[in-house]
């Protein structure tokens, strides 16, 4: 098993640029989550999916964040327009219901 | 709904020493309690649970106890290595098995 994949692994872009983060879960996994992660605000939950439902979107920042899972081998978190504060580690996980997550290796972004 | 308060949020302790982290939680019915540890730069990765049908488990030099009553559970890292420093979240599964984390402790080995 390759584990939760990412892509990309960074990415720098001009204030106001669209951003397309995209994950592949592990096969199985019925719940895939979310996170960003600064140094300020540790890691905040962004929105999760079971069954490639939104369950909990109540973390997207605004609306300038959105986020898609159309099957349950793909899903997508988009910034548009993006700005120098969505500077941050994004991550994505997977996980069966009452396991623990499993993490991809994140995508570092840098919006300038 | 679930809250967990995790400290310290920095502990420096000396190679070989044993290291304890204490995590509690406010939601009686969790009942899934993961620890993870992420290395600079590098993704969180677990490295032990327990569920609340057991008061303890032990992996080779880590452990993690819990105690339901009083609602918090604890890592304890022994022997400590100059790997073992990193940052360390523990987590509370809720109702809906979503986990809710801690704040994170990170860890310094000092050699």
């Amino acid at each position: 098993d390759a584990g939760v994949i990412q892509s990309p692994r960074h990415e720098v872009t001009e204030m106001g640029q669209e951003v397309t983060l995209r994950c592949k879960p592990i096969s199985g996994h019925n719940s895939l989550f979310w996170y960003r992660q600064t140094m300020m605000r540790g890691l905040e939950l962004l929105i999760y999916f079971n069954n490639n439902v939104p369950i909990d979107d109540s973390g997207m920042p605004e609306d300038r964040f959105s986020a898609k899972m159309p099957n349950a081998s793909f899903s997508t978190l988009k910034i548009q327009p993006s700005e120098p504060r969505d500077s941050a580690v994004y991550f994505c996980a997977s996980s069966l219901r009452t396991r623990g997550y499993t993490f991809g290796s994140g995508t570092r972004l840098t919006v300038v | 709904g679930e809250n967990v308060e995790q400290h310290p949020s920095t502990l420096s302790v000396q190679e070989g020493d044993s290291a304890v982290i204490k995590c509690t939680y406010s939601d009686s019915a969790s009942n899934y309690f993961p620890w993870y540890k992420q290395e600079l730069g590098k993704r969180p990765q677990l490295i032990i649970d327990i569920r609340s049908n057991v008061g303890e488990k032990k992996d080779q030099r880590i452990a993690v106890t819990l105690n339901k009553t009083a609602k918090h559970f604890s890592l304890h890292i022994t022997e400590t290595q100059p790997e073992d420093s990193a940052v360390y979240f523990c987590a509370a599964a809720d109702s809906n098995y979503q986990l809710i984390w801690g704040a994170g402790t990170k860890l310094i080995i000092k050699p």
